[in-house]
């Protein structure tokens, strides 16, 4: 099955400064990636995602990137806000299996 | 839109019971998945259905069951209660080929 490594666990950063939060994948018939940002007491909630036909994805100041030959890809914060404190998730999934698989997380924290 | 609905939010057992913990997709969606999210750590899945069949289900005994209804919401079985079962319980719906939109969870207390 599908093996999904994230780095790093805890990231923090100055306000205003950039993140950056990468993923790798293990099966390469994975072609659709989503990242979920989870606030404390809620459900995950999906924030971007990318499928493998295209190399970038941007929405206003999150950004994703996928390399398809090195099996990775990372999500891109510029210009953070405390409220970009949260546990980020990335995903994979194979076409087909209809399940996603999880990173194991990556506590934000945007320092005032 | 209504979005995915848990039920209960918490929920306090004694080892050894069962616990039921319900979900409602949202309207359309005929897939629902079911996550297990222990403490600090990352999401696992559990099982998924889709029209009213388990499609896959995730590295977990057999006590940990469920199933799916003609109105597409969904009830997940925990039988046999071990305190390592204490964990926050996420459902997610989706379209076929579409992320995952996930309810609130219910916080599930072994003790």
């Amino acid at each position: 099955g599908e093996n999904v490594e994230q780095h790093p666990s805890t990231l923090s950063v100055q306000e205003g400064d950039s993140a950056v939060i990468k993923c790798t994948y293990s099966d390469s018939a994975s072609n659709y990636f989503p990242w979920y940002k989870q606030e404390l007491g809620k459900g995950p909630q999906l924030i971007i995602d990318i499928r493998s036909n295209v190399g970038e994805k941007k929405d206003q100041r999150i950004a994703v990137t996928l390399n398809k030959t090195a099996k990775h890809f990372s999500l891109h914060i510029t210009e953070t806000q405390p409220e970009d404190s949260a546990v980020y998730f990335c995903a994979a999934e194979r076409p087909g299996a209809n399940n996603l698989f999880f990173g194991t997380g990556t506590r934000l924290t945007v320092i005032p | 839109e209504a979005g995915v609905t848990q039920s209960p939010t918490h929920l306090i057992k004694t080892r050894g019971q069962q616990a039921t913990l319900r979900c409602s997709p949202i309207s359309g969606h005929t897939s629902v998945y079911w996550y297990q999210q222990a403490l600090g750590l990352g999401l696992q899945f559990l099982l998924w259905y889709d029209e009213g069949e388990e499609r896959n289900r995730g590295n977990f005994p057999p006590r940990f069951s469920g199933r799916q209804f003609p109105n597409y919401s969904s009830e997940l079985n925990v039988n046999a209660l071990e305190l390592e079962d204490s964990a926050l319980y996420l459902c997610a719906s989706s379209l076929p080929r579409y992320g995952y939109t996930f309810g609130s969870g219910t916080r599930l207390t072994v003790v």
